[in-house]
């Protein structure tokens, strides 16, 4: 069974940073690329950031590039998201998802964790 | 980059009626175009992969076409647990979703 467990949130300060980590179980990590997708509260799904399975094609929304860095551990099966600079805006809850087919850094995301809520605030 | 304008925004309907959603890409997206089912509380569910592909389990009553810059979804006929919030997303470049459609029940 696929399993995508986010963790890493919390509350924090305008203009600090905060490193979100994602364990995956149950898929061979290392064929597939990644992704982090966000919802703020009340709002839509929002395309944050994705990474190819062997960390050699990087995307980023315009909102947050420049701030935020991902990475991936093949070794330790986990996706992570450094964030910095952060700002009310990056208010939401974070998920990590796994994207549908080997190979490819864009598709469409089969599974999905619960997400890890990290709230920008003074 | 890419818009996605999903309409309507939100939508009223009764068991057994037919729903229909739809998603307009700014620019030509092939058939580059993904359905989500969100449930409150709850992470998104994968339905519909490449405007018309319905995911593994996913029940038949619900439905995608379309290409290029029009896509539409529809349920069937429209069941209790189908209540929640649907997204479209392109993937043709950086991904993006449309703004959702929140469907309830009449």
């Amino acid at each position: 069974e696929v399993q995508l467990v986010e963790s890493g949130g919390g509350l924090v300060q305008p203009g600090r940073s905060l490193r979100l980590s994602c364990a995956a179980s149950g898929f061979t990590f290392d064929d597939y690329a990644m992704h982090w997708v966000r919802q703020a509260p009340g709002k839509g799904l929002e395309w944050v950031s994705g990474i190819s399975w062997n960390s050699g094609s990087i995307g980023y929304a315009d909102s947050v590039k420049g701030r935020f860095t991902i990475s991936r551990d093949n070794a330790k099966n986990s996706l992570y998201l450094q964030m910095n600079s952060l700002r009310a805006e990056d208010t939401a809850l974070y998920y990590c998802a796994k994207i549908g087919g080997t190979g490819g850094l864009w598709g469409n995301f089969d599974y999905w964790g619960q997400g890890t809520l990290v709230t920008v605030s003074s | 980059d890419i818009q996605m304008t999903q309409s309507p925004s939100s939508l009223s309907a009764s068991v057994g009626d037919r729903v229909t959603i739809t998603c307009q890409a700014s620019q030509d997206i092939s058939n580059y175009l993904n359905w989500y089912q969100q449930k409150p509380g709850k992470a998104p569910k994968l339905l519909i992969y490449d405007a018309s592909n319905l995911e593994t389990g996913v029940p038949s009553r619900f439905s995608g076409s379309g290409s290029g810059t029009d896509f539409t979804f529809t349920i069937s006929s429209l069941q209790p647990e189908d209540i929640a919030t649907y997204y479209c997303q392109q993937y043709d470049n950086l991904p993006s979703f449309g703004q959702g459609t929140r469907l309830e029940i009449k």
